[in-house]
């Protein structure tokens, strides 16, 4: 199984600064067939299902703010929201689609 | 709007069978680019992937619940369901249909789940 990694795994950032969190992945979840991050991140906020933010390690969702971005490939990605709003308070999980099963990070807790 | 809904019984007794169905309203459960999938999550903790069915039946389980697991659809009623054999306290765990959309690439399968049920909380005890 490809094991996800996240870090850290709580961070608190203050209003309108930039929350960065990271996740690695075990092995390479970038295809040589196809050239592309086999690699997705969610949003989970309180009391809430898990949201999709980002596909194809950099893809964001339809309706989600361009504050959001992902970068990263093979191994290492990143998550940045660059201006923090109260709204974005949540657990944030990577995930791998490269190879069945497909698996999640432990979570990252993101607070003010 | 696609919407998802669980709906399932709350509460399991150990080495029972947990049955899980979720509806699906505002798109078909035919379309040919997702599959259907179930996500659980232990109270506390994070995701674990259980499985994922396409409307044809094709499915893709998790090794470590396959011998436990099966996954079903019903296509006149545009829902899918879960079952759970011989569950354990381990089991207990909110848990989430969701659209497993497929990557698009030719001989590949699914990817990112979106969107997700609201969920529906499963005991096991006794």
């Amino acid at each position: 199984d490809i094991v996800m990694t996240q870090s850290p795994d709580s961070l608190a950032v203050s209003l309108g600064e930039r929350a960065t969190i990271n996740c690695r992945s075990s092995q390479s979840v970038l295809s040589s067939s196809t050239n592309k991050n086999y690699f997705s991140w969610y949003q989970q906020r309180p009391g809430q299902p898990p949201k999709l933010l980002i596909y194809w390690a950099s893809t964001r969702e339809s309706g989600v703010p361009d504050r959001f971005s992902g970068g990263g490939s093979g191994t290492d990605f990143t998550l940045t929201i660059s201006s923090l709003r109260a709204e974005d308070v949540a657990v944030y999980y990577c995930q791998q689609y490269l190879t069945v099963p497909f698996t999640f990070g432990q979570g990252t807790k993101l607070e003010i | 709007q696609l919407q998802l809904q669980e709906s399932g019984p709350g509460l399991v007794k150990p080495s029972e069978t947990l049955s899980l169905t979720c509806a699906v309203s505002g798109g078909s459960i035919t379309s040919t680019s997702y599959y259907w999938g179930w996500i659980r999550q232990p109270p506390g903790k994070g995701l674990e992937w259980i499985g994922s069915i396409f409307y044809s039946g094709h499915t893709y389980y998790n090794p470590s619940l396959k011998s436990r697991v099966t996954v079903s659809v019903d296509t006149s009623k545009n829902q899918f369901s879960l079952k759970l054999s011989s569950v354990t306290a381990a089991d207990t765990a909110v848990y989430y249909c969701a659209r497993h959309v497929m990557t698009l690439i030719r001989g590949e399968g699914p990817g990112w789940f979106g969107p997700w049920g609201q969920g529906t909380l499963l005991t096991v005890s006794s």
